[in-house]
């Protein structure tokens, strides 16, 4: 099946610091979307894109479908310690299809005191 | 909050043992789906369902079979239970195929 790559898996930063995430596919996608999972909890919608080019803010976080189709950014800015969890990447292909969503494998966010 | 209950959270079960897990829906979503959620591996589609008793298999269904008898219900059944479902188990709706996808809370499966 599809695959996303995620990158990086895990970030290890400062609190108050701007956080960059991104996701890349090997094919084009209509949708992309980013949720943030709490331990214990699961996945919450963060941010939905739908256009080539599109940036869309949802409080510190904006994210971008790319220009490709190809490739979705998250950034967060100055971080604060509930920013902590794992993020996860989210898309559907061109080809369409009742299967859903491919996900990338997230993207560990932990904030050192 | 999306209307989506897990039950149960959490179970503990013996190899070769059935087991059923159920998803509950209150937003009258047409697809429904079941992952399951492992270190290294991130969410892999188990099933999923776009209609009633219309299902399909995802990328890891070896193992589990589902029903939908109901809009609102779709069922997750491990035949005989093996250490390696030992998981994480999510379901999620969208109203719209590659729409949004709104999770459950999980269930968390340990196969002794």
């Amino acid at each position: 099946g599809q695959q996303l790559n995620q990158s990086p898996q895990s970030m290890f930063i400062q609190e108050g610091e701007d956080v960059s995430m991104n996701c890349t596919s090997s094919s084009i996608f209509n949708t992309w979307l980013w949720y943030k999972q709490d331990p214990g909890e699961g996945p919450v919608l963060l941010i939905a894109l739908y256009k080539a080019g599109e940036l869309t803010s949802n409080g510190r976080l904006t994210a971008q479908f790319g220009i490709t189709r190809k490739d979705s950014f998250l950034n967060i800015s100055a971080s604060i310690p509930s920013d902590v969890g794992i993020y996860f990447c989210a898309g559907q292909d061109s080809g369409g299809g009742a299967d859903g969503l491919t996900f990338g494998k997230g993207t560990h966010l932990i904030i050192q005191p | 909050d999306a209307g989506i209950t897990q039950s149960p959270r959490h179970k503990v079960t013996e190899t070769g043992t059935p087991v059923t897990l159920r998803c509950h829906q209150t937003e009258n979503h047409r697809y429904m789906y079941w992952y399951r959620q492992d270190p290294g591996h991130g969410l892999r589609l188990i099933h999923y369902s776009y209609g009633v008793k219309d299902t399909d298999k995802g990328e890891v269904s070896d193992g589990y079979s589902v029903s939908r008898s109901k809009t609102e219900d779709f069922l997750l059944t491990l035949e005989s239970a093996t250490s390696s479902q030992t998981s994480v188990y999510f379901c999620a709706i969208t109203g719209t195929q590659g729409g949004e996808a709104f999770f459950g809370q999980g269930t968390r499966l340990t196969v002794v």
